[in-house]
């Protein structure tokens, strides 16, 4: 069964520092979304993304924030200079579509970032 | 904006006990409901979803029925089992957008 992957599952920076969190959305999906959750609290939306451009963005996606797709199968997160309020989960997700039978969002198994 | 509100876990049961986890939210519209599933170390799952009002959602013996009166969409399972032993997400799109809002989650924890 297709799946969402994401690499590293693991990553330790120093504040300050940029990331990169990727991900390998499903193959015939065209929605593709992150989302974070911090240790204890809800996950929260940040940002999705559809024809090569953001869609929607929640407030959580500030400037320190972007997204790309730099080829054919990859989708990143990257975080421009890391807080340690940045320390959190963070999920990929990808949908087919939008409408009502294609709407379901197929998550990654996360990456865990540790801001230090 | 749109919310999700479910229990406050841990929900500790015995096998074969009757498993109920609720959640409301408040939306504008119609959203579509959804109950994901984290096993441990893994990402979320999708357990099952309603998109419409009565509409029941249904997956691996668990079933949940969208309220709109009472704006509910609780996670019903009449005989749980150790394997089910989980945090439960109760979560809505509303039309307007694509993102999810979830609820808090709850840890379900079955003991044999």
């Amino acid at each position: 069964e297709p799946e969402v992957t994401q690499t590293p599952s693991h990553q330790v920076t120093q504040m300050g520092q940029e990331v990169i969190l990727r991900c390998v959305p499903i193959s015939n999906h065209l929605y593709f979304y992150w989302y974070r959750q911090i240790l204890g609290q809800k996950v929260e939306f940040l940002v999705s993304f559809y024809n090569n451009e953001i869609s929607e963005k929640s407030e959580i996606f500030d400037d320190q924030f972007s997204v790309e797709r730099p080829d054919g199968s990859n989708f990143t997160l990257k975080i421009r200079s890391t807080k340690l309020e940045d320390s959190a989960m963070y999920f990929c997700a990808s949908s087919e579509g939008v409408a009502i039978r294609q709407e379901t969002q197929y998550f990654g198994p996360g990456t865990r970032l540790l801001v230090l | 904006g749109d919310s999700v509100t479910q229990m406050e876990g841990p929900v500790t049961l015995s096998e074969e006990a009757f498993l109920t986890i609720n959640c409301t939210y408040t939306a504008t519209g119609y959203p579509s409901l959804f109950w994901y599933v984290q096993y441990p170390g893994e990402g979320l799952q999708l357990l099952l979803k309603a998109t419409k009002a009565d509409d029941k959602g249904s997956n691996k013996g668990f079933e949940a029925t969208y309220r709109k009166e009472t704006t509910s969409f609780h996670l019903e399972k009449g005989s749980v089992q150790v394997s089910d032993s989980a945090v439960y997400f109760c979560a809505l799109r509303n039309n307007a957008g694509n993102m999810l809002t979830f609820g808090g989650g709850t840890r379900l924890m079955v003991k044999p």
